[in-house]
């Protein structure tokens, strides 16, 4: 079945930790998205990237970083995880870049939670 | 700054009509978007508004009024499967999505 893949889909982990947040597509969506959400807050977006080797910051993009080598795969990385970092990760993707109007499609989300 | 309002929570009946308001106050205007999220899951897409009126998919309806910053989701002949959070989200003259937090959907028998 076509869509998004997000590994780890849980994971714990200790603070000054790093760690890395997998997501693959099939669908050869140009641009791809990384959000995070918490309760009572809307989506937030870390990072994103219109096309294969290109990234730019969302609206929080400190502590993360990302990586975009090919179309499929898109991995955030927490360089040294910290509490605050606790929350629901979604990887999305879109046909077009971010001036793209049509829908988001999401992963199944990966929930961390940093000690 | 950039802010999107919606109700934390509502309680519907099934078989019942419900509707979603969302108002927003953005940096330009370039749509309107609602997804469903189930508990646990993924958002899902359900709309898209561009210009003002009304658009109809099915049991779901939703509205846009450009100039009063305005949307609403109506969702006709509830189901228990309705019971969801739906998320508006406009996009801004950057193209970037603005969310709001979403509004918690019970549905009871």
């Amino acid at each position: 079945i076509a869509g998004i893949t997000q590994a780890p889909t849980s994971q714990i982990l200790a603070a000054g930790r790093r760690m890395t947040l997998r997501c693959t597509q099939d669908m050869r969506h140009n641009a791809m998205y990384w959000y995070r959400q918490d309760l009572g807050l809307g989506l937030r977006l870390i990072h994103y990237s219109n096309t294969a080797g290109t990234t730019g910051k969302g609206e929080v993009p400190d502590g993360y970083s990302v990586s975009r080598a090919n179309t499929d795969d898109f991995p955030l990385t927490l360089a040294s995880a910290v509490p605050s970092q606790t929350s629901v990760y979604f990887c999305a993707s879109s046909e077009a870049g971010t001036s793209n109007t049509g829908e988001l499609f999401f992963g199944e989300g990966s929930r961390l939670t940093v000690l | 700054g950039q802010n999107i309002d919606q109700p934390t929570e509502m309680t519907a009946t099934e078989g019942a009509i419900v509707q979603i308001n969302c108002t927003y106050q953005t940096s330009g205007f370039n749509g309107l978007f609602w997804y469903q999220q189930h508990a646990g899951e993924a958002p899902t897409f359900l709309s898209y508004n561009v210009l003002d009126g009304l658009e109809e998919k099915g049991r779901f309806s939703s509205f846009l009024s450009r100039s009063k910053g305005y949307s609403y989701l109506l969702l006709k002949e509830l189901q228990m499967k309705d019971s969801a959070s739906y998320l508006c989200a406009v996009m801004d003259s950057n193209y970037q999505l603005i969310w709001g937090a979403g509004t918690k959907l019970i549905i009871k028998p």
